[in-house]
C-alpha cells in the first residue's frame, strides 16, 4: 500500500525568509504523481505544486519549487520570500497514472507551517 | 464557473440522526471524489465516481454512508444513523477527464460536521 509521511508537525518561519518542507512516501508503481496542497483555516484545499515521477526536472512555481528524489523516495518543498499568506497548513499527496487508476490522492498528515512578521 | 461547491458549510446533528451533503463539481469534470478529514489528519479517500458509476468505495465507507451521482452532475453523501465518530470535515473534490494527464483535484471549501 501506498503511504506518504511527513514528520514535521509544525514549522515556523520569519517572514522573507525560506522553509523547507519533508515529505517522504512509500510506493512500488513506478510512475506517479506527487503534491504538494496547501489548506488555509478556510478549509479549502489549493494546489501549490505538481511533480511527475518520470520527470526528473524539479517542479517549481514562482515562490514555491520542489526537490524531488525519486530513488530516496523523497519530496520536499522550498517556500523562498516566505509571506504571511503562505501560513496555513500543507500537505503531501501522492495518486497512481497506471491505466484504470482513479487517481484517488493519498495525503500525509500536513505541516502546519507559521510565517511570523 | 465558481469551482467545486459544497453544501451545508456546517451540518450540527444529533447522534443518530440522519444527515446529506451535497458537491457541485466544476462543470467540465467527469471524475468526482469524497474525502473525511478528522482534526490533525490528512484527508482520506472515501469514494470516487467517474460519471454516474461509483467505482471505488474506500473501506472507511461503512454500510451506514452512501453515495450518489444522479446523472453524472451533482453527488450527494449520506450518513445514517449518526455517530459522535462521524465529526469531520467532508470534502468533495473534482477533476477533468484524462487520468494520466488531468490529475489535479479542485477542491470545495468541505462540510464540518459535527455530531453531539
Amino acid at each position: 500500500a501506498q503511504t506518504v509521511t511527513q514528520s514535521q508537525p509544525e514549522m515556523s518561519v520569519q517572514e522573507a525568509e525560506t522553509v523547507t518542507l519533508s515529505c517522504t512516501y512509500d510506493t512500488s508503481e513506478s510512475n506517479y504523481y506527487l503534491f504538494w496542497y496547501k489548506q488555509p483555516p478556510s478549509g479549502q484545499m489549493i494546489l501549490v505544486i505538481r511533480q511527475e515521477a518520470y520527470k526528473q526536472q524539479n517542479a517549481t512555481e514562482n515562490r514555491f519549487s520542489v526537490n524531488f528524489q525519486k530513488a530516496a523516495k523523497s519530496f520536499s518543498l522550498k517556500i523562498s520570500d516566505s509571506q504571511l499568506g503562505d501560513t496555513a497548513m500543507y500537505f503531501c499527496a501522492f495518486t497512481n497514472v497506471y491505466g484504470g487508476a482513479t487517481n484517488k490522492l493519498i495525503f500525509g498528515t500536513g505541516t502546519l507551517l507559521a510565517v511570523q512578521p | 464557473d465558481t469551482g467545486v461547491s459544497q453544501d451545508p458549510r456546517h451540518k450540527i446533528t444529533k447522534r443518530g440522526q440522519n444527515v446529506t451533503f451535497r458537491c457541485d463539481p466544476i462543470s467540465e469534470h467527469n471524475r468526482l471524489y469524497w474525502y473525511r478529514q478528522t482534526l490533525g489528519q490528512g484527508p482520506e479517500f472515501l469514494t470516487y465516481f467517474q460519471n454516474e458509476a461509483q467505482l471505488e468505495k474506500s473501506r472507511l465507507l461503512s454500510d451506514r454512508f452512501s453515495a450518489e451521482r444522479p446523472k453524472g452532475s451533482f453527488s450527494t453523501l449520506e450518513i445514517q444513523r449518526t455517530e459522535q465518530g462521524d465529526s469531520a470535515m467532508y470534502l468533495c473534490a473534482s477533476s477533468p477527464p484524462g487520468d494520466r494527464v488531468n490529475t489535479e483535484a479542485f477542491f470545495g471549501q468541505g462540510t464540518r460536521l459535527t455530531v453531539v
